[in-house]
């Protein structure tokens, strides 16, 4: 089953602006992490952000979490045309060492 | 420094067959888990293997086995397939962490399977 739930299901924006994702999970987590997946392809790791954390850079990523709310979010800003593709945050529970429960995934479209 | 590699890429077969996929790790990777994605969802963990065990286990009926080689590749078979196991199967590798969970999953690009 899944953990939890992105929103919105479904993002368009220009190339240029900012793209906000938010995850929802149900657990006590270890770690949330935030993959990216091109075209029903091979998933890519962007980011981990630990339970004791509450936020996180890398690049043009930036990812909250708010672990009292069970929630987090990730901002991609300046969105290029390759930005275009599926994100799905992952957690780890605590107590299940890296097995991976994934939300339903928000597909993001970055038009020109 | 090779990624994740999974073989087929591609399959066809009829339902109540038995397949066999296949997936060698990231270099320097001991852990590897298996994960099924139906279409528009996201991926649905099957099993993970360490030390050529069986280590943790997802909501997947018998039918779903697997086995890992001492070089730390991996098999999953499916056995009696059914017009639902066609979505895409994806195998993860990680590093060893001394003491530490295998945090970031490093994902092959899938074997797409179609059930006929």
């Amino acid at each position: 089953s899944q953990q939890g739930e992105e929103d919105p299901q479904a993002l368009s924006i220009q190339e240029g602006e900012n793209a906000t994702m938010n995850c929802s999970y149900k657990t006590s987590i270890n770690n949330l992490q935030w993959y990216r997946q091109n075209s029903g392809r091979g998933l890519v790791h962007l980011i981990l952000i630990r339970s004791n954390e509450r936020e996180k850079h890398s690049g043009r990523l930036r990812v909250t979490l708010d672990t009292s709310k069970k929630s987090s979010s990730l901002l991609i800003t300046a969105s290029r045309a390759a930005d275009t593709a599926s994100y799905f945050c992952a957690t780890a529970a605590t107590g299940t060492a890296s097995k991976l429960t994934f939300g339903t995934g928000t597909r993001l479209q970055v038009t020109l | 420094d090779a990624g994740v590699t999974q073989s087929p890429t591609h399959l066809i077969k009829t339902r109540g067959q038995q397949v066999t996929l296949r997936c060698s790790p990231k270099s320097g990777h001991d852990t590897v888990s298996w994960y099924q994605q139906a279409l528009g969802q996201g991926p649905q963990f099957i099993f993970q293997y360490y030390e050529e065990e069986e280590r943790q286990r997802g909501n997947f009926p018998d039918r779903f086995s697997g086995h890992q080689f001492p070089n730390y590749s991996s098999e999953l078979n499916v056995n009696a397939l059914l017009l639902g196991d066609s979505p895409l199967y994806l195998c993860a590798s990680s590093p060893p962490l001394a003491g530490a969970s295998r945090e970031t999953q490093y994902f092959g690009p899938g074997t797409r399977l179609l059930v006929l």
